[in-house]
């Protein structure tokens, strides 16, 4: 069964450097969302889309922008890297109706800020 | 925001014993209450999530118990073997009209580690 792809799955930046993290959810999930997990932590969420328009906000800095676009990918566009940005960045998807509405998260992207 | 506490961090049990793991949520619109088992540098796995309209479900060697009026659910692993070894985090979200909310708010997870 097709599941989340994200790429890259590594990426080395430096600090003030940008970075693009890219999600494909699973065909015919509506729903996708951004989590941030550093090293020892919990996932925390950044930011979420419904049908293209963002439907939820987290802790997700204002260096930080995404979207989704009209194919049901979306980016994450990561700007003036900081050090502490280091982290594994995880992408879910899920169908926001009727039966089956779990989220299934992708492999992540290692992004490392040196 | 909705708060998501889990208990303990780190729990330790000899291979073929039960572990229990334990989570409390703040917000009463919370509705779906999965659980996730992540690997070292892997992705969260959906193990058995159960939502608020029933109190108990089972799958195999896993349960899962609500208790809405306390805001409480609980994670039960019987039987426990080596692979189960991994962290494990509870969740909460809102399963609602046009998404709204539904995004998950993990616990802080939970360390197991089964030893042969």
């Amino acid at each position: 069964a097709a599941g989340v792809i994200q790429s890259p799955r590594h990426l080395i930046k430096e600090k003030r450097e940008t970075a693009t993290l890219k999600c494909y959810p699973i065909p015919r999930h509506d729903t996708v969302y951004w989590y941030q997990q550093g090293p020892g932590q919990d996932p925390q969420f950044l930011i979420s889309f419904y049908e293209k328009m963002q439907s939820d906000k987290g802790s997700i800095p204002d260096r930080f922008s995404a979207q989704q676009f009209s194919d049901y990918h979306s980016e994450l566009n990561m700007s003036s890297l900081e050090l502490g940005d280091s982290a594994l960045y995880f992408c879910a998807s899920s169908r926001d109706r009727g039966p089956g509405t779990e989220a299934f998260f992708g492999q992540g992207t290692r992004l490392t800020v040196v | 925001g909705e708060n998501v506490e889990q208990h303990p961090s780190t729990l330790s049990v000899q291979e073929g014993d039960s572990a229990v793991i334990k989570c409390t949520y703040s917000d009463s619109a919370s509705n779906y209450f999965p659980w996730y088992k992540q690997e070292l540098g892997k992705r969260p796995q959906l193990i058995i999530d159960i939502r608020s309209n029933v109190g108990e479900k089972k799958d195999q060697r896993i349960a899962v118990t609500l208790n809405k009026t306390a805001k409480h659910f609980s994670l039960h692993i019987t039987e426990t073997q080596p692979e189960d070894s991994a962290v494990y985090f509870c969740a909460a979200s809102i399963e609602g009209h046009n998404n709204a909310g539904n995004m998950l708010t993990f616990g802080g997870g939970t360390r197991l580690m089964v030893k042969p």
